[in-house]
């Protein structure tokens, strides 16, 4: 496994804003990706990262909703944009090393207001 | 498409006491199955895995065993403790960096 380290930890927001989340991980990994925990709920897919190429994105997200950048091997963001109170959720980002196990970080616990 | 079943919460159970968290799947081809814990708080760590089937994970007290025939996956943990108090998450994967399927989760409360 590996640390993985996300900022910030959490945040209140005014409707139409964006936040922008870091997830950095201290070595290298080839898979990253981002989910939403909305709550009580479970975990759902947003996208997959690879590094150098755009984000792949799971159905009922968008790239303009949701941009997500990978500029190397090791950090990640994901943008929650033109927030609304229905993306209060935990945000979370995971990793992949070897195509067997994804390990997460600790979230964003994100409230809109 | 995969999907995971799991039982529903909350448990509550006595310090000590035998837990179970049922966890039944749906897949293609032979999935790796997980278990995540979330502590309140915090993010998923992942507390267990088996990758094929008849292995059994362990850790921390708690085992599973990837029963391909019955297409399950139960928590099992023989005294559980306050500290176990958690949101279990039964998950699989595909494989191949392919997304994970997480269950709705089980929400575990242990009492002293």
């Amino acid at each position: 496994s590996a640390v993985i380290s996300q900022k910030p930890s959490r945040d209140i927001c005014q409707r139409g804003t964006s936040l922008t989340i870091q997830c950095q991980v201290d070595s290298q990994v080839t898979m990253m990706f981002w989910y939403r925990q909305q709550p009580g709920q479970s975990l759902t897919l947003i996208a997959t990262a690879n590094q150098g190429s755009e984000a792949t994105y799971e159905s009922g997200f968008v790239i303009d909703k949701f941009p997500i950048s990978r500029p190397n091997l090791t950090f990640s963001t994901l943008t929650v944009s033109n927030m609304s109170p229905e993306d209060s959720s935990i945000y979370l980002c995971s990793v992949d090393f070897s195509g067997e196990t994804q390990y997460f970080g600790p979230g964003t616990r994100l409230l809109v207001l | 498409g995969d999907s995971v079943t799991q039982m529903e919460g909350p448990v509550t159970l006595s310090e000590e006491a035998f837990l179970t968290i049922n966890c039944t799947y749906t897949a293609t081809g032979y999935p790796s199955l997980f278990w995540y814990v979330q502590y309140p708080g915090e993010g998923l760590q992942l507390l267990l895995k088996a990758t094929k089937a008849d292995d059994k994970g362990s850790n921390k007290g708690f085992e599973a065993t990837y029963r391909k025939e019955t297409t399950s996956f139960h928590l099992e943990k023989g005294s559980v403790q306050v500290s176990d108090s958690a949101v279990y998450f039964c998950a699989l994967s595909s494989g191949g960096y392919q997304k994970v399927t997480f269950g709705t989760g089980t929400k575990l409360q242990v009492i002293p």
